[in-house]
């Protein structure tokens, strides 16, 4: 069945310092989505990307599909405290009746030293 | 806008027991979801409600997990008998029609089988 890949699983950073996740797809995918989960909380969607090779930027957050749409990243410049918690990317799983259904990566933990 | 809504928030049950989740989507929205989200993993989904039909439960321990959908809104996921692997995070999402829509998710419920 599709997989979806999130590497790292964990990063620590120091406040100020950047931040980068990626998420790589066994399939082709139609778009992705990312969410943000905060410890103790439940996931919120982010964004999505459809586009191949599109970015899109939310204020320090730029996200990127890649040309082939199989891989994506996210990418968080000058992390403050608040950047702290859990980022997945999630995919939509192959199969027509399925439609709708995603899969999602295990996650990167982001923690932020201030 | 009222988000989703889920109860109880937290639950203990012993090993053999059965146990029941709530879930209350943001009206109107026609797609709803329950996923399973062990420690330190992204959620998985266990069924996907169209309206008040399934549209897909291929991961669903159908032998010990059941869901309805009643008259299309409100949900119900039930295990019955429990067992310790079962211990996790049930979250419920909801989203404006099947397709590549964002999802909303409720709090979750955080079952603990002993």
């Amino acid at each position: 069945g599709q997989q979806v890949m999130q590497i790292p699983q964990y990063q620590h950073v120091q406040e100020g310092e950047d931040f980068t996740t990626y998420c790589n797809s066994s399939t082709t995918l139609s778009n992705i989505q990312w969410y943000k989960q905060r410890p103790g909380g439940h996931p919120v969607f982010l964004i999505q990307l459809v586009k191949s090779g599109e970015v899109k930027k939310q204020k320090r957050l730029t996200f990127q599909f890649g040309e082939a749409k199989k891989n994506s990243s996210l990418h968080i410049t000058a992390t403050q405290t608040t950047d702290v918690g859990t980022y997945f990317c999630a995919g939509p799983s192959s199969g027509g009746t399925s439609y709708g259904k995603l899969t999602f990566g295990q996650g990167t933990i982001l923690t932020v030293h201030p | 806008e009222a988000g989703v809504a889920q109860s109880p928030r937290y639950k203990i049950i012993e090993k053999r027991q059965s146990v029941a989740f709530w879930c209350n989507p943001i009206s109107g929205h026609a797609t709803l979801y329950w996923y399973q989200q062990i420690l330190g993993q992204g959620p998985k989904l266990l069924i996907q409600f169209q309206n008040n039909g399934v549209v897909d439960d291929s991961q669903l321990p159908k032998d010990r997990f059941s869901a309805e959908r009643l008259k299309g809104v409100d949900s119900t996921l039930k295990i019955q008998p429990a067992k310790l692997e079962d211990s996790a995070v049930y979250l419920c999402a909801s989203s404006r029609d099947r397709g590549q829509y964002e999802q909303y998710f409720g709090p979750g419920t955080r079952l603990t089988v002993t």
